[in-house]
């Protein structure tokens, strides 16, 4: 079956760190990835997405390659600020069949 | 702003009231979903509508009955429920065609149940 796997959190870096969140996933046909943002008190939001392997989805800074021969799909930003302080979930589609990681807890001080 | 709004925000019940959560897509999508996000648990997919019809039910207790009048309106009607169901219920809506699908999500109805 599908599934999504990222790494546990909760992640805490210093203001203008380097961010990698990583994500792999387990398919039976050829996915979507997504990466969702989650602020305090909020309901999940697109950040990026890739369609097929080899796409980069960007936004915000945020980056992620799918990665076919990997399996993954790992979330990076290269200064990342106190307002990026949420919760990343990892997901794919695959027809129709959506899954979602754990979510990864991100905490950025100044 | 995403294209789903979600009515109340907010909402505490006790365990013997009778209360309905509202969603609603303004973005022409066909499918619709029922979300439940507990504290330290994954996200719970309770209920997909594609086109009005119920699709999904993901082993969700009747205590949670689902309603689609139409393709941009979805309900959640709650009665008798439990503490446990104290969660955050998040509805999303997709444009389900069997291809590639992306959600989007509303704020949320954070529900305590005292």
């Amino acid at each position: 079956g599908n599934s999504v796997t990222q790494m546990e959190g909760p992640v805490t870096l210093s203001e203008e760190a380097f961010l990698t969140i990583n994500c792999t996933y387990t398919a039976t046909g050829y996915p979507s990835l997504f990466w969702y943002v989650q602020y305090p008190g909020e309901g999940l939001q697109l950040l990026l997405k890739a369609t097929k392997a080899d796409d980069k989805g960007s936004n915000k800074g945020f980056e992620a390659t799918y990665r076919k021969e990997t399996t993954s799909f790992h979330l990076e930003k290269g200064s990342v600020q106190v307002s990026d302080s949420a919760v990343y979930f990892c997901a794919l589609s695959d027809r129709s069949d959506m899954r979602f990681g754990a979510g990864t807890r991100l905490t950025v001080k100044p | 702003e995403t294209g789903v709004t979600q009515t109340p925000r907010h909402l505490v019940m006790g365990m013997t009231n009778k209360k309905s959560l509202k969603c609603e897509q303004h973005l022409g999508h066909n499918a619709m979903y029922w979300y439940k996000q507990s504290a330290k648990k994954p996200l719970e997919l309770m209920f997909v509508y594609n086109f009005k019809e119920q699709t999904e039910n993901n082993s969700v207790p009747s205590r949670f009955s689902p309603e689609c009048p139409n393709s941009s309106h979805l309900f959640l009607h709650l009665h008798t429920l439990q503490p446990e169901d104290s969660a955050l219920y998040l509805c999303a809506s997709s444009v389900r065609l069997g291809g590639e699908e992306t959600q989007y999500f509303g704020p949320g109805t954070r529900l305590l149940v005292l």
